[in-house]
């Protein structure tokens, strides 16, 4: 069965650092992987997507992720974090057949400190 | 910006009783969805619906749980008689058209209290 495993709950960096949030799944074929975040109050967001092509992905508010097919990765990364970074993220890969239900990991909350 | 809209953001009830949220998914959108995250826990897939009915549903959805579509612009899921362990955020998303590839928009979500 496809899952997706996000190894850090919490992660806290200070404003300008740079960040590197980790995604590992399991998947047999060619996955669909998606980062999404959640502000708090707010639904999740489409960070960005990764299908096929190029490894490295761009993504919304300087976000890039890079698919390691032989790592069975998407890690997300930013060179430089601002405050307004600091929220949820969940990776989510979506499931075979059916019709397109997303799986995603438990969540990384990250925190920026000043 | 076309944005998936949900009502009430938050809603408590008492065990036994029938809850229904709601949902506006994006107009020309074909899919769509229900997942819930209990508190600390992941996002869960609930159910899918296509083309009127339901096309995909998880363990989780059984048959106190229903979802319509009652006039081609609500999304409804409905919770027939709640309990103390359906307390949990539920959101709703909708996909357009294309393949396994294209973005689910998600809604704030509705924060549910089962007391």
């Amino acid at each position: 069965a496809q899952s997706v495993t996000q190894p850090d709950i919490h992660i806290t960096v200070s404003e300008g650092a740079s960040l590197e949030l980790r995604c590992n799944y399991s998947y047999g074929a060619t996955p669909y992987l998606f980062w999404y975040v959640q502000s708090p109050g707010q639904g999740l967001q489409l960070l960005l997507k990764y299908f096929s092509g190029d490894t490295l992905v761009q993504g919304i508010k300087g976000f890039e992720a890079e698919f390691k097919r032989s790592q069975s990765s998407f890690n997300l990364r930013k060179p430089s974090v601002h405050w307004s970074d600091a929220a949820e993220y969940f990776c989510a890969v979506v499931s075979s057949g059916g019709y397109n239900k997303l799986i995603f990991g438990a969540g990384t909350r990250l925190a920026v400190h000043p | 910006e076309p944005e998936v809209t949900q009502t009430p953001s938050h809603q408590v009830t008492q065990m036994g009783q029938e809850v229904i949220l709601r949902c506006v998914p994006i107009s020309n959108h074909l899919y769509f969805y229900w997942y819930r995250q209990i508190l600390g826990q992941k996002v869960e897939f609930l159910v899918s619906f296509y083309n009127n009915e339901i096309s995909e549903k998880s363990e989780i959805f059984d048959d106190q749980f229903s979802v319509e579509r009652p006039d081609g612009s609500n999304f409804t899921l409905k919770i027939r008689s709640t309990k103390l362990e359906d307390s949990a955020m539920y959101f709703c998303a909708s996909r357009g058209t294309g393949g396994y590839g294209n973005e689910q928009f998600f809604g704030p979500g509705t924060r549910l209290t089962v007391l």
